[in-house]
C-alpha cells in the first residue's frame, strides 16, 4: 500500500513558540492531502483540506491563522501551529488520497508546556 | 458525506469471527462505503471499500445490504492485534473529506 510519513514523530515545545510539522506521501503524488487532529479518547477530526498549488480549506471552528498549511509539492504538505498554547497540545494525523483511498501518517504527538 | 452509526464497543474471542455493523441509512446512491482501523496513538489503517457488492480482501470482507443503509466488517479470524478502533466512513464523492464518528471499539480476548 501507499505510504505516507510524518516528522516529527514527537514534539515538546515552549508556550507561545511555533510548530511545524510535515507530511510526505512516500511512494506517490497527492494533489489533495488532509490534516487531523485528535484528544484523547476522541475520534478524530477533520481540520482542513491541503491542495497543491492552492489555498487550504478549513472546516468551521478552525482557525487558519493559527494552523497554517502549506501544499508546495505533490509529496508534501505542512502544519505550522503558530503561538502554540497548551491547548493545542493533540495528535496530529495528516493523509493523502490516491484512487480515492485516504493513506494515512503515522501521527505527531504534540505536546505543548 | 453520510451519516454513520456503529456500536460503542463490541468483544470477539480470539480465532472466531468478528462481525462490525454500520448503518449509513441516509448514504448516496455514488458514495463509497470505507472501513478503517485504529490502533492506538497511530494513524488509522485502511481495511477495504465498497460500493454496492460485497468485498473481500486478505484482511477483511464487506458486506453492504441491498438497500445500501448498512453494511458489516468481518474479519473471518481475530487475533489479538485486531483489537482496535474501527471505523466505517461514507464521504462524499466529490472532495473525499472523512467526517470520523466514535467508531466500535473491538477488543478481542484471548
Amino acid at each position: 500500500g501507499a505510504v505516507v510519513s510524518q516528522h516529527p514523530s514527537r514534539v515538546i515545545c515552549k508556550s507561545g513558540t511555533s510548530v511545524k510539522i510535515e507530511c510526505r506521501s512516500l511512494d506517490f503524488q497527492a494533489t489533495t492531502m488532509f490534516w487531523y487532529r485528535q484528544f484523547p479518547k476522541q475520534s478524530l477530526m477533520l481540520m482542513a483540506t491541503s491542495n497543491e498549488g492552492s489555498k487550504a480549506t478549513y472546516e468551521q471552528g478552525v482557525e487558519k491563522d493559527k494552523f497554517l498549511i502549506n501544499h508546495a509539492s505533490l509529496t508534501l504538505s505542512t502544519l505550522t501551529v503558530t503561538s502554540a498554547h497548551p491547548e493545542d497540545s493533540s495528535f496530529y494525523i495528516c493523509s493523502a488520497t490516491r484512487d480515492h483511498e485516504q493513506f494515512f501518517g503515522p501521527g505527531t504527538r504534540l505536546t505543548v508546556l | 458525506d453520510a451519516k454513520t452509526t456503529q456500536p460503542t464497543s463490541m468483544d470477539c474471542a480470539e480465532g472466531r469471527a468478528a462481525n462490525l455493523p454500520c448503518n449509513h441509512s441516509t448514504i448516496s446512491g455514488n458514495e463509497y462505503v470505507y472501513w478503517y482501523r485504529q490502533i492506538h496513538s497511530q494513524g488509522p489503517q485502511y481495511i477495504i471499500h465498497g460500493l454496492k457488492n460485497n468485498e473481500t480482501n486478505e484482511m477483511a470482507s464487506l458486506i453492504i445490504t441491498e438497500d445500501r443503509k448498512s453494511s458489516t466488517l468481518i474479519l473471518p479470524h481475530a487475533t489479538l492485534r485486531d483489537t482496535a478502533v474501527y471505523y466505517c466512513i461514507a464521504p462524499k464523492a466529490t472532495g473525499n473529506q472523512f467526517y470520523f464518528g466514535t467508531g466500535t471499539s473491538l477488543t478481542v480476548i484471548p
